[in-house]
């Protein structure tokens, strides 16, 4: 079945740094990459995605990169801010769903 | 446009006990997704209706089954519930790819 890694499973920056999560993943039919933001007791909201036919993609300072080749797609958050803070998943599936183990970052002001 | 929206918000069961949780998708979304998220877990894929059919299943047991109804909407059943059943229960509805989230049930099994 999928399998997909996360890294890291905790991340704690300042205001304004940039922040990096990565998902590696293992199903070379997967085509879609999106990632998820979960406030304490919210439910996941889709923040930025990707398709396979395309290596970046950016909205303001949330960009996604996808590698095919090594398999793996990144999420960047630049000039991090407080409100940044929450749990970041990226969701992977072509047959079955799997969200990968989740990142806790901590953007401190 | 009214988002994904689940009933009911809590629920408190016993062991042993089933229960039915409800989805209703967001306004033209046609496929219902199911995760079951443990307190400072990720969400884990349960299962996926389309057509009003199972269409992907995650790796629960039997005990756990569901519902599409015509009108799109879903329905989750869990028989026999153990403690370890106790969690978070995500609806995602999606229309083709990009899941949009319901707020979730809290089940909490005493």
């Amino acid at each position: 079945g999928e399998n997909v890694e996360q890294h890291p499973s905790t991340l704690s920056v300042q205001e304004g740094d940039s922040a990096v999560i990565k998902c590696t993943y293992s199903d070379s039919a997967s085509n879609y990459f999106p990632w998820y933001k979960q406030e304490l007791g919210k439910r996941p909201q889709l923040i930025i995605d990707i398709r396979s036919n395309v290596g970046e993609k950016k909205d303001q300072r949330i960009a996604v990169t996808l590698n095919k080749t090594a398999k793996h797609f990144s999420l960047h958050i630049t000039e991090t801010q407080p409100e940044d803070s929450a749990v970041y998943f990226c969701l992977l599936g072509f047959q079955k769903l799997v969200f990968g183990t989740g990142t806790r970052l901590l953007v401190s002001p | 446009d009214a988002g994904v929206t689940q009933s009911p918000t809590h629920l408190i069961k016993t062991r042993g006990q089933q229960v039915t949780l409800r989805c209703s998708p967001k306004s033209g979304h046609d496929t219902v997704s199911w995760y079951q998220q443990a307190l400072g877990q990720g969400p884990q894929f349960i299962f996926q209706y389309y057509e009003e059919e199972e269409r992907q299943r995650g790796n629960f047991p039997d005990r756990f089954s569901g519902h599409q109804f015509p009108n799109y909407s879903s329905e989750l059943n869990v028989n026999a519930l153990l403690l370890g059943d106790s969690a978070l229960y995500l609806c995602a509805s999606s229309l083709g790819q990009g899941q949009a989230f319901g707020s979730g049930t809290r089940l909490t099994v005493v």
